[in-house]
């Protein structure tokens, strides 16, 4: 266990529903991420958020929405997504989002399905 | 944006057989280098990370060298043995941002 959970595993939604994605680390980190993972593509960084600020958006699209209320907790709120966002969502958290040496600790991931 | 290639993208072995796969990177502008193991249904689980050329990093079987002159990263497995069947990540590291592979995809036949 990497001590990063995330909620759900699983996830099916229509392309109007809204559902939010949960990740909590426990590890006294203070940076998290969002990654997303296409099929047969690498991990694509999606948003940094370092003691609760949001640093990095890379150029995410807006029905992508994240929360990050304490460096413990990171939500993706989705909402009018596309079939084309199915993908796996990955958590991750580090000490701190600064380094090119820091180490980041991922979550298992929720797998997304978008009808 | 940079590149990262990885090779193969995925490889087959008998248990027991030693194997080595490649990460290539740009070599200018190099920060340091990140390799991950990520079994299936789990999460990724830091391996290694390697700064200096040169660098050689060992973790049981598994050992990774580093040669930032020329933009690539070895990663060895001595001896496989099925649950090292996995896809095995790199990453290369800048300011805020791990810029990942599409991994080798490892399977260890008993």
């Amino acid at each position: 266990e990497t001590g990063v959970t995330q909620t759900p595993r699983h996830l099916v939604m229509g392309m109007t529903n809204k559902k939010s994605l949960k990740c909590e680390q426990h590890l006294g980190h203070n940076a998290m991420y969002w990654y997303k993972q296409s099929a047969k593509k690498p991990l694509e960084l999606m948003f940094v958020y370092n003691f609760k600020e949001q640093t990095e958006n890379n150029s995410v699209p807006s029905r992508f929405s994240p929360e990050c209320p304490n460096s413990s907790h990171l939500f993706l709120h989705l909402h009018t997504l596309q079939p084309e966002d199915s993908a796996l969502y990955l958590c991750a958290s580090s000490p701190l989002a600064g380094g090119p040496q820091e180490t980041q600790y991922f979550g298992p991931g929720t797998r997304l399905l978008v009808l | 944006i940079l590149n990262v290639e990885q090779s193969p993208q995925s490889l087959h072995v008998q248990e027991g057989d030693s194997t080595n796969f490649t990460c290539s990177f740009p070599s200018s502008n190099f920060y340091a280098l990140h390799w991950y193991r990520w079994e299936t249904a789990k999460s990724p689980e830091a391996l290694f990370v390697m700064t200096l050329n040169g660098d050689e990093k060992k973790k049981g079987r598994i050992s990774a060298t580093l040669n930032t002159k020329e933009g690539y990263s070895y990663l060895y497995i001595k001896g496989s043995q099925p649950e090292d069947s996995a896809t095995y990540l790199c990453a290369l590291g800048s300011a805020r941002q791990l810029t990942f592979g599409s991994g080798t995809q490892l399977t260890v036949l008993p």
